[in-house]
């Protein structure tokens, strides 16, 4: 009964490949976010869909393609790894709507290592 | 365009005594919300409070309260009778909503305050 799940929930892989994160959320909300968390724990959003629609795209690089092939899922694929992708990705889904508090629940994170 | 500074690096505290984590936060929204999350040692970030810029009360949660001052664009996190699980990091965030009232939910975080409480 997990609410936000993400696979895999470690990944290593050598630079120049291309990796998919998996994330899955059963709260019903209709919008999912992906996060990055950086060596210094910075996070920053990267990408937010509402209703399977892309709402927010944060000058992030074309190598990164969220897909989300419905209000449940919301994948990311990452092509031509480089080491500076290493990092922590969280997946978070929050129900939206206009004025309401809409607290935002994470996943457990997938801690990328780009060798 | 949101900021969020949290300007302690790391904390200490004894067990079972009360804390303060600072944010502040710079926003041009007029409607916004800040929420303060836990992150344990494990990884997973932990929703701990929300307060909305119109509620007229503090937030509480249990131990947590959150101290805001909205003139001083302040919004500190208070743990009263810390115990050594509290021991973590803590971010502080913030949303605003654009005029038409949605923005969909972007979360900018700050830096972190790293809390070690002691036995």
């Amino acid at each position: 009964d997990t609410a936000v799940s993400q696979t895999p929930k470690y990944l290593v892989t050598q630079m120049g490949n291309d990796k998919s994160i998996k994330c899955e959320q059963n709260l019903g909300h209709d919008t999912m976010y992906w996060y990055k968390q950086d060596s210094k724990k910075f996070l920053k959003i990267m990408f937010s869909y509402n209703n399977k629609e892309l709402i927010i795209n944060e000058t992030v690089p074309n190598r990164f393609s969220p897909k989300s092939p419905d209000k449940a899922h919301l994948n990311l694929h990452i092509n031509s790894l480089e080491l500076g992708d290493s990092a922590v990705y969280f997946c978070a889904s929050s129900q939206e709507g206009r004025g309401q508090y809409n607290e935002q629940f994470f996943g457990p994170g997938t801690r990328l290592t780009v060798l | 365009a949101q900021k969020i500074t949290q300007t302690q690096p790391g904390m200490f505290v004894q067990e079972k005594e009360a804390v303060t984590l600072d944010c502040t936060y710079d926003t041009s929204d007029q409607s916004y919300g800040l929420f303060w999350y836990k992150q344990p040692s494990s990884g997973e970030m932990i929703f701990l409070i929300y307060q909305g810029s119109y509620d007229e009360q503090n937030a509480t949660e249990g131990r947590y309260s959150l101290n805001f001052q909205k003139a001083r664009k302040s919004a500190n996190l208070v743990i009263s009778a810390s115990q050594l699980g509290d021991s973590a990091m803590y971010f502080c965030a913030m949303r605003g909503w654009y005029a038409g009232g949605t923005s969909y939910g972007k979360l900018t975080f700050g830096q972190g305050t790293i809390l070690t409480v002691h036995p």
